[in-house]
């Protein structure tokens, strides 16, 4: 079974350039979640998508990302004029349903800004 | 406000001495505690769900605990292969977000 799948695993950009982010999800996953580690400090939830719709998107700071989840492919987590503080490493997890069930990550991609 | 404070935020062990990492939690209607394993460069990978205060879990050298205000992850007579850093996370309200402690880095000795 393969696992919850991010691409690239690596990123370079420039400040001033867009990053998008891929995410497949566990095969039968509908529920996907964002998250961010910024350097010393620890995961932080960004957004949560079912297919085709955003349900919490708290953490994601207001300008500049987006998110998306469309009905045929991975979900794309878009960040335009990346900033340096943008570096960070970038988690997408899925699970089968809400209820108290186990997020499952991937391995992430790590996003660095020159 | 929702929050998982983890201790310690390191801790060295030698191989073959047991200890007890500590997560307690301040969150409104708890619906899951869950604890994560996270290796250099890698991935939360899952450990254990824990649902009610009572409630064990074990698997190989871990076990894990939860009351009404904290969980312990125990770790009974480590090897190398366990060091890595674990991660508290809970999930509350009608959401599936989790949030997360700081984690606990556990270097073990041979």
């Amino acid at each position: 079974n393969a696992g919850v799948m991010q691409n690239p695993r690596h990123l370079v950009r420039r400040r001033g350039q867009e990053a998008r982010l891929r995410c497949s999800p566990v095969k039968g996953h509908s529920h996907v979640y964002w998250y961010r580690q910024l350097p010393e400090e620890g995961l932080k939830f960004m957004v949560y998508l079912q297919k085709e719709n955003i349900i919490d998107e708290s953490g994601m700071p207001k300008e500049r990302f987006s998110a998306e989840f469309p009905k045929e492919g991975p979900s794309i987590l878009r960040i335009q004029q990346v900033v340096r503080g943008d570096s960070a490493a970038y988690f997408c997890a899925s699970s089968p349903r809400t209820d108290n069930q186990p997020q499952h990550f991937g391995d992430g991609t790590r996003l660095s800004i020159l | 406000e929702d929050q998982v404070t983890q201790s310690p935020e390191a801790l060295r062990l030698q191989e073959g001495e047991s200890s007890s990492l500590n997560c307690s939690y301040t969150v409104s209607g708890l619906r899951g505690l869950f604890w994560y394993r996270q290796d250099p460069g890698k991935g939360p990978e899952f450990l254990f769900t824990l649902y009610s205060a009572g409630e064990e879990k074990e698997k190989e050298r871990l076990k894990a605990t939860l009351t009404k205000k904290e969980s312990f992850l125990h770790i009974t007579a480590p090897k190398p292969e366990d060091s890595a850093t674990y991660l508290c996370a809970v999930q509350a309200g009608n959401t599936g977000k989790l949030i997360f402690g700081q984690g606990t880095t556990l270097q073990v000795k041979p």
